[in-house]
């Protein structure tokens, strides 16, 4: 089985300053793992994947994230934040056909 | 817009009621997925279809039944509601030539009181 831990709750950041928000997975077997943000009272919409291939994946939106297989880790960052991106963001983890596996999210506010 | 439709978007039941949210898929995408999230919580797996079949649980009660028809719309039931039912309900279609990625819909907001 898998499980997903996003370390942070939240994470508030000024506007145009870089942010980092860490997720580490567990699993026996190979993972592809997901990145999704929710904004307020919305469903969740798909900022990036990773499925095979280049480590440092890039997003919508400006977001980019690096699997690390030895550290299983794949950590979303952003050089400079905006106002818009205050949401939930979820990393998510399946093996190949299983359901996705959500962490607890991770919550941006971004302070003008 | 990821072409997820989901009905009703807010609703409210009394402890006890059944509950049927409806879901029409991406076009072209043969599996759905159902996930309730509660409040403050991520998403957790209820079940999914395939060509109307389920074919993966979560750890969900039999009070929590789904179908799936033809065309991929699908169906979550929901029998003897529970406060603890209270949550939003997302569904999320794929197709295996979608790369192993799935697309949300907006929600179905369930309060139970």
């Amino acid at each position: 089985a898998q499980s997903v831990t996003q370390l942070d709750s939240q994470v508030p950041v000024f506007e145009e300053a870089p942010v980092e928000l860490r997720c580490n997975y567990s699993s026996s077997v190979s993972v592809y793992l997901f990145w999704y943000v929710q904004y307020p009272n919305q469903g969740l919409q798909l900022l990036l994947k990773y499925l095979s291939g280049s480590t440092l994946v890039k997003g919508i939106n400006g977001f980019e994230a690096e699997f690390n297989k030895s550290q299983t880790s794949f950590h979303l960052r952003k050089p400079s934040v905006h106002i818009s991106d205050t949401a939930e963001y979820f990393c998510a983890v399946s093996a190949g056909n299983t359901p996705l596996v959500f962490g607890k999210g991770t919550r941006l506010s971004v302070i003008a | 817009e990821t072409g997820v439709t989901q009905s009703p978007t807010h609703l409210i039941k009394t402890r006890g009621q059944q509950v049927t949210l409806r879901c029409s898929s991406q076009s072209g995408h043969n599996t759905v997925s159902w996930y309730q999230q509660a409040l403050g919580q991520g998403p957790q797996f209820i079940f999914q279809y395939y060509r109307e079949e389920e074919n993966g649980r979560g750890n969900f009660p039999p009070r929590f039944s789904g179908l799936q028809f033809p065309n991929y719309s699908s169906e979550l039931n929901v029998n003897a509601l529970e406060l603890d039912d209270s949550a939003l309900y997302l569904c999320a279609s794929s197709t295996t030539s979608s790369g192993n990625t799935i697309y949300f819909g907006e929600g179905s907001w369930l309060t139970v009181v």
